[in-house]
Parts: structure tokens; C-alpha cells; sequence
């Protein structure tokens, strides 16, 4: 695998599941993202890890909960979901270097359907 | 609160025209602005970045300028092609570093042979 990988593709849930998205990436970056896509916003920045610490969680609802055990992955765990937060979750990685910014690489994303 | 601005919306051209897509942004301070193209049913991929010490940089087809007095960006795309088809992105940076963007609401942009 190269890049950054999402598992699942897709995912369709009841507001009662719980479920988790897994992100991997394989750049040998320091940070990664979590984002939102919808028609509404078309790129909603969610969470930011950097050297596995979470440093925004951008006013995100607690039902998502973000977790970064080591620098190559990320999870979002969900619960109690609510049919607005179907979309497409984005994941990305960069490397943060003191001079300014780095690309960021976005995955394919997991397209979750709540219903 | 800082705000990326993005238009058109929408933009339809003929295959060799040229297309512009402008950006305004708020935070005076910013200074990196990728251009990301995300095409259907695929991840966004950085195309072209601009940093605030210059003001116009190229890669063929593609170019970007910045005007910091006005705090505007645009991407320049010449001799467009069918497959320039898709959704272009900018983006500025949120305050606090850590590599935050704000991005526009997206341009799609459609090629007709």
C-alpha cells in the first residue's frame, strides 16, 4: 500500500451503531486530518494530529471521537449519529516542517450513510 | 471569524480556452495558498501552491497569482482540456499553525470538447 488508505469505502450505519473509520498513511508523516464532505460544506477541516496530539477539534460534535495511537494512524469512532452526518470523511497527512506548510495528501475517503 | 471565498461556482468553457477561479481570504497574515483538484469520485490532489513572498508562480498550464494587498488568489488554467474537468479547491491557512487550511466552497469546472 502507498499513500494514504481508508477502510471501510463505505459504510451505512443506524443512529444507534457505533463504528470506527481507519486511516493509514505510508509517507512517514508527523500529522494528520480528519475532514468532512458535503454538499453543504464541501471540505469541513474536523481534527488535527500532530505528533499524535490532537491540537483542533474545530468545535466537532462529541458523537465523533477522534484517535491517533502512533504517527501512521488515525481512527474516528462514531456513535449516535444523526442522519446530517452522512457524507464523505476525508482523511489526509502531511509533514510539518518549521518553515511553513507541507502538502497535504488526502485518502479516498469512507462515505458513511446514517439512516 | 477567517473565511475563504471562492467563484465562480460553476464555470463551463470550451476545450482551448483559458479559465480563472479567484479566492479572497481574510487573515491578512496568511501566507500559503494551495489550489487542490478533486475529480469525481476521487481525492483531492494539490496541483499547484503559492507561497506569500512571490507573487505568480507557473507548472505548465497552471498558474497561480497573488495580490496580498487585496487579499485575493487566483488560479490561471490556459489551452484547457477535457480532462482539466473537475473540482478545484483553494485554500488559506487558520491561524495557530499545525498546517490548518480553510478552503473555499469549490469550482466545478466542465470542459466541452
Amino acid at each position: 500500500e502507498t499513500g494514504v488508505t481508508q477502510t471501510p469505502r463505505h459504510l451505512v450505519m443506524g443512529m444507534t451503531n457505533k463504528k470506527s473509520l481507519k486511516c493509514e498513511q505510508h509517507l512517514g508523516h508527523n500529522a494528520m486530518y480528519w475532514y468532512k464532505q458535503s454538499a453543504k460544506k464541501p471540505l469541513e477541516l474536523m481534527f488535527v494530529y500532530s505528533l499524535e496530539e490532537r491540537v483542533e477539534n474545530n468545535s466537532v460534535p462529541s458523537r465523533f471521537s477522534p484517535e491517533c495511537p502512533n504517527s501512521s494512524h488515525l481512527f474516528l469512532h462514531l456513535h449516535t449519529l444523526q442522519p446530517e452526518d452522512s457524507a464523505l470523511y476525508l482523511c489526509a497527512s502531511s509533514q510539518e516542517r518549521g518553515t511553513g506548510f507541507g502538502e497535504q495528501f488526502f485518502g479516498p475517503g469512507t462515505r458513511l450513510t446514517v439512516l | 471569524g477567517e473565511n475563504v471565498e471562492q467563484h465562480p461556482s460553476t464555470l463551463s468553457v470550451q476545450e482551448g480556452d483559458s479559465a480563472v477561479i479567484k479566492c479572497t481570504y481574510s487573515d491578512s497574515a496568511s501566507n500559503y495558498f494551495p489550489w487542490y483538484k478533486q475529480e469525481l469520485g476521487k481525492r483531492p490532489q494539490l496541483i499547484i501552491d503559492i507561497r506569500s513572498n512571490v507573487g505568480e508562480k507557473k507548472d505548465q498550464r497552471i498558474a497561480v497569482t497573488l495580490n496580498k494587498t487585496a487579499k485575493h488568489f487566483s488560479l490561471h488554467i490556459t489551452e484547457t482540456q477535457p480532462e482539466d474537468s473537475a473540482v478545484y479547491f483553494c485554500a488559506a491557512p487558520l491561524s495557530g499553525g499545525y498546517n490548518k487550511l480553510i478552503f473555499g466552497a469549490g469550482t466545478r469546472l466542465a470542459v466541452h470538447p
